[in-house]
Order: C-alpha cells, then structure tokens, then sequence
C-alpha cells in the first residue's frame, strides 16, 4: 500500500521565520516527489519537484529528499504572509499516478 | 493568457443523471489530466491523457468515464452519478508529464468544479 503522510497542522510560523514542511512515504520504490502549494478555495499550483537526495533549491523554497529515511521536505525561508496556504506532497511510483498527502496548512502571521 | 477552463464551477444534480464537466486547454499541452478533491482524503487522480486518444486509468477511475479527441478537451463523464462522486473536481494539464524525471515543471489547474449528488 503505498501511502504519503503529512501533519494537517496547522504549522505557525511568525513572518521572517523558516517553515519547515514534512512528508513521509511508504514505499522504498519511489521514483520522484512533488510539493503543490493551494490557497483556500483555490486550485493546486505545482511548486517543488525533487528526484535526487539531497537538497534542491528554488528561490526562498529548498526541497529536501532522504530515500533512505523515507522523507521529503519544503523549507520555506524568509516566510511571508502571503506564503499562508495548504502545502500538499505528492509521491509518484512507477507509473503516472501520483500518491497525494493530506495537506499541512501553514500559517504565517506578521 | 494561458489558462485552463472547467464548466460548470458548480453543479447539483440528483442519483443516475448522466453530466459532463468539460475541460478546455489553449496551451497546446499533449497531458491532461483530472483529480478529485476530499476532506481528509487529499488529491487523487482520476484519469490522465498523454495525447489525443490516449487515455488511462489514474487512482480512482470507478465511475467515471473520459474521451480526448482533439488535444485542447477533456471531458470528465459521470454516466450515473452517485452521492460518493460529490466532490471538487480539477482538470489540470501540462506540456508532458509532470511526475516523470525531465517532465513539465509547469502544471496547470482549472479553477475546480463542485459538484454535489443528491
């Protein structure tokens, strides 16, 4: 059963501060890994991707991947307010389909 | 603007009545694809498309049915909808798979669809 688990929070961060975002996953058969950032009532948008371990930077936004651990992070430095939104982790597998957590909602207050 | 389009945003309809919820692309994207969206459940994907007239299964096809016979649609079809298909629908598309090594970075989503069965 492959499964991806993410904290619902929400996580609270002050403005300024780094956010850190987790994700495990279930399946040492992992191919590659995704963070989707979604405002309330609004659709998903295609953030992060990560395939290699290690980490993978982007602007304020790091992905961090450990296979061996089984985890996948989102480092938001610098948060801002507006960085406030649901944070969803995808896992993909063999195939095209994409394994999605539950979301952790993240908070950042000035 | 590069956008991507669902009708309709909101529908109610009731037990067996046939709908279709249109998705509409101007991006030439070749993959499409559409998710479901539940409290508590997360994303799951539906159905996906690499080209036109290549369509496959994604986590949670039951019930649902899809055709892509030009590249810039891809309708969503509840042939007998049921009470546990209520739910917020995305089609999204991509200029190639955005879950492979060297895919499409840039995943477009429509704006959703809520749909609710009575």
């Amino acid at each position: 059963q492959k499964e991806v688990e993410q904290n619902s929070g929400p996580l609270s961060v002050p403005e300024g501060a780094i956010a850190s975002l987790n994700c495990t996953y279930s399946d040492r058969g992992s191919q590659s890994f995704f963070w989707y950032r979604q405002y309330s009532g609004k659709s998903p948008e295609l953030i992060m991707f990560i395939y290699s371990n290690g980490d993978k930077e982007d602007g304020r936004f790091t992905a961090q991947l450990n296979k061996a651990s089984q985890y996948v992070s989102l480092l938001i430095r610098d948060s801002q307010p507006s960085d406030s939104a649901t944070y969803l982790c995808a896992v993909k597998w063999e195939s095209y389909i994409p394994t999605f957590g539950r979301g952790t909602s993240l908070i950042v207050h000035p | 603007e590069a956008q991507v389009t669902q009708n309709p945003r909101y529908l109610i309809t009731v037990t067996g009545k046939k709908l279709t919820v249109t998705c509409s692309q101007n991006m030439n994207h070749e993959y499409m694809s559409w998710y479901r969206q539940d409290p508590g459940l997360g994303l799951r994907q539906i159905y996906y498309s690499m080209n036109v007239e290549v369509t496959d299964k994604g986590d949670v096809p039951e019930g649902y049915k899809v055709s892509r016979k030009e590249k810039r649609n891809f309708p969503l079809i509840l042939e007998s909808p049921s009470p546990n298909q209520t739910s917020l629908y995305f089609c999204a598309s991509s200029l190639s798979p955005p879950y492979t090594s060297g895919g499409s970075y840039e995943q477009y989503f429509g704006p959703g669809t809520r749909l609710t069965v009575t």
